[in-house]
């Protein structure tokens, strides 16, 4: 079947404006979902997370939507400042008995354009 | 700082070569993961330990070897890999069961001649 993302595609904004970044996952047994930031040379970045019984969760500047029914995820990054240039994973998660087991996503690179 | 460190960040090895990457958690987690970053490759999950209990090995080849002394220290053995295995090795800790999300060091880039 399908896996989370699998491609890099590149969303490039202009500073200041709202950034969304889409998110097909594939198993609707998962519960728990994810969206990292990775920066180069870093590890991943927790951003966000979203509990499968919630549509919507907003943190600071960003706001993650869960629809179920598509099995779609997205990220939304309000007035994208340079800094927030890097790549977005989703991430699903299955708990099962070895723990939390994550499939990543492909990956979304956002370019802002000061 | 995420509070997981990765040591070496860079590692350069021939073929023959054993070696070993170290991972340290500082959380006080007690799920530890070993992921593989390659090029154009989603994030791969290798293995997983809960409890410093090896619960998950997703198919790895035996030249990698995993070791979990205590809940905070997570190693991986390296010994006759592959070219194909150059790679980010990252490291990740979460606290243990539950939907908890996992929290990942820098890694560690391994070139292999």
């Amino acid at each position: 079947g399908e896996s989370v993302g699998l491609h890099l595609p590149t969303l490039s904004v202009q500073e200041g404006d709202n950034s969304i970044i889409n998110c097909a996952y594939s198993n609707s047994a998962s519960d728990y979902f994810i969206w990292y930031k990775q920066e180069s040379g870093k590890g991943p970045q927790f951003i966000i997370d979203i509990r499968s019984n919630m549509d919507k969760r907003q943190g600071q500047r960003v706001t993650v939507l869960l629809n179920k029914t598509v099995k779609h995820l997205s990220l939304q990054i309000a007035a994208t400042q340079p800094g927030d240039s890097a790549v977005y994973f989703c991430a699903e998660n299955l708990l099962n008995n070895a723990g939390n087991m994550l499939t990543f996503g492909g990956g979304t690179r956002l370019m802002v354009k000061p | 700082e995420t509070g997981v460190t990765q040591t070496p960040r860079h590692l350069v090895m021939g073929m023959t070569n054993k070696k070993s990457l170290k991972c340290e958690q500082h959380l006080g987690h007690n799920a530890m993961y070993w992921y593989k970053q390659s090029a154009k490759k989603p994030l791969e999950l290798m293995f997983v330990y809960n409890f410093k209990e090896q619960t998950e090995n997703n198919s790895v080849p035996s030249r990698f070897s995993p070791e979990c002394p205590n809940s905070s220290h997570l190693f991986l053995h390296l010994h006759t890999l592959q070219p194909e295995d150059s790679a980010l090795y990252l490291c990740a800790s979460s606290q243990g069961q539950g939907n908890q999300p996992q929290h990942f060091g820098d890694g560690t880039r391994l070139s292999i001649l």
